[in-house]
């Protein structure tokens, strides 16, 4: 089934650990986004890559950093993870930056203690 | 004041009732105008999307667009127990790098 799959579902994470959140899309899609979702604040945009080999900031992307070696992976890393980092993150990726229709993945829950 | 503002609910309404469903927003750049929907525990899906004023049709599901007073609504007919979801309003600017900013979400219960 085509689409987005992120890893892992869910994970309990140590204050101060490094942690990478993967994501895998097999449409194809030159864009790809990650966001984080709080209770009240909605979706907010970590980092976002407009294709292959490019990354950009989005609005919260302080503590967390993205690569895009090829099209269809764009992990996500906290290099020193904190509680306010505990949040549901969602990759997304769409076909280009033309601004509508992102698919979304189910998301990975993340709570840092 | 946030660039788009949707009322977070709960709304609850019987089987079979219309519901409307709105955001507002400030920035008079947005062009691009979508609602998603979002099951527990799952990632938002694309329902619908319009560009500019307007409406759209789609089975039981219409979006309208009034750019003049910033508003967008979502209406659903005759609401069924399984449209029960958070439903996300979208909007992308296209000169701003189609920047898309959400609404937090707005939790809809349809009770049988």
């Amino acid at each position: 089934i085509a689409g987005i799959t992120q890893a892992p579902t869910s994970q309990i994470l140590a204050a101060g650990r490094r942690m990478t959140l993967r994501c895998t899309q097999d449409m194809r899609h030159n864009a790809m986004y990650w966001y984080r979702q709080d209770l009240g604040l909605g979706l907010r945009l970590i980092h976002y890559s407009n294709t292959a080999g490019t990354t950009g900031k989005g609005e919260v992307p302080d503590g967390y950093s993205v690569s895009r070696a090829n099209t269809d992976d764009f992990p996500l890393t906290l290099a020193s993870a904190v509680p306010s980092q505990t949040s549901v993150y969602f990759c997304a990726s769409s076909a280009d930056r033309s601004g509508y229709g992102y698919t979304f993945g189910s998301g990975t829950r993340l709570t840092v203690v | 004041q946030k660039e788009v503002e949707q009322d977070p609910g709960p709304l609850s309404v019987p089987e079979g009732a219309i519901v409307s469903l709105n955001c507002t927003y400030s920035n008079s750049a947005f062009q691009y105008f979508m609602w998603y929907r979002q099951y527990s525990r799952k990632g938002p899906e694309l329902l619908m999307y319009t560009y500019s004023s307007g409406n759209k049709e789609d089975g039981r599901f219409t979006a309208q667009v009034d750019k003049s007073s910033k508003y967008i609504s979502l209406f659903i007919r005759d609401s069924q127990p399984s449209d029960s979801a958070t439903y996300l309003c979208a909007m992308s600017d296209p000169t701003g790098g189609f920047k898309t900013i959400f609404g937090a979400g707005t939790r809809l219960f349809v009770k049988a």
